[in-house]
């Protein structure tokens, strides 16, 4: 069955570096997202991706933060600068459609990000 | 701020029993509600999606969603232990905003 992967599972980082986060979304998806979640908390919306642009970001989206897609497959986040709240599990999604029946979005398995 | 509400549990139900898990939401142009189920240091898993009033069931899972109330629910039923996690309801609001709105999440447990 097809499904999102994401690399690294689990990456340290000291703050003030730069850090990305690599997804390889469903092959015949076209809508790539990137959720986070912090520790206990609920799972929150970063960006949306299609057509090779931004279609929808989040306030947590600042200018630390940036989206790719530099080739056919993979779909990367980067965060510039980290921060200690960055901290967080990083979740890429696909989904075929942006909404309705066919919509529905599919999870990879997370990245840890710990900043220290 | 559009908002997604669920009871954040935990949710106890013998085993073999009907698990009944609530979402409210406050956009009343959502278009799209989706059930995920969260192991503990794991991703979300689709579970059941639902666009329509009514019931829709997948196996031991029925979705139902009241958009006039503005509710959705899942119930499992015959409950099994490897059930146990956390049930997060996501709405999309609004027909081309694609985004998932995700509620805090039910711990449900299943007792054998």
């Amino acid at each position: 069955e097809p499904e999102v992967t994401q690399t690294p599972s689990h990456q340290v980082t000291q703050m003030g570096q730069e850090v990305i986060l690599r997804c390889v979304p469903i092959s015949n998806h076209l809508y790539f997202y990137w959720y986070r979640q912090i520790l206990g908390q609920k799972v929150e919306f970063l960006v949306s991706f299609y057509n090779n642009e931004i279609s929808e970001k989040s306030e947590i989206f600042d200018d630390q933060f940036s989206v790719e897609r530099p080739d056919g497959s993979n779909f990367t986040l980067k965060i510039r600068s980290t921060k200690l709240e960055d901290s967080a599990m990083y979740f890429c999604a696909s989904s075929n459609y942006a909404t309705g029946e066919g919509g529905e979005a599919f999870f990879g398995q997370g990245t840890r990000l710990t900043v220290v | 701020q559009k908002e997604v509400e669920q009871n954040s549990g935990p949710l106890s139900v013998p085993e073999g029993a009907i698990a009944s898990l609530n979402c409210t939401y406050s956009d009343r142009g959502s278009q799209s509600f989706f059930w995920y189920r969260q192991y503990s240091g794991k991703s979300p898993e689709l579970i059941m999606s639902i666009y329509s009033n009514g019931d829709k069931e997948d196996g031991r899972f029925t979705a139902q969603l009241n958009k006039a109330s503005q509710y959705v629910s899942l119930l499992i039923r015959d409950s099994q232990p490897s059930d146990s996690a956390t049930y997060l309801c996501a709405v999309i609001s609004n027909f081309g905003n694609e985004k998932l709105t995700f509620g805090t999440g039910t711990r449900l447990t299943i007792i054998p």
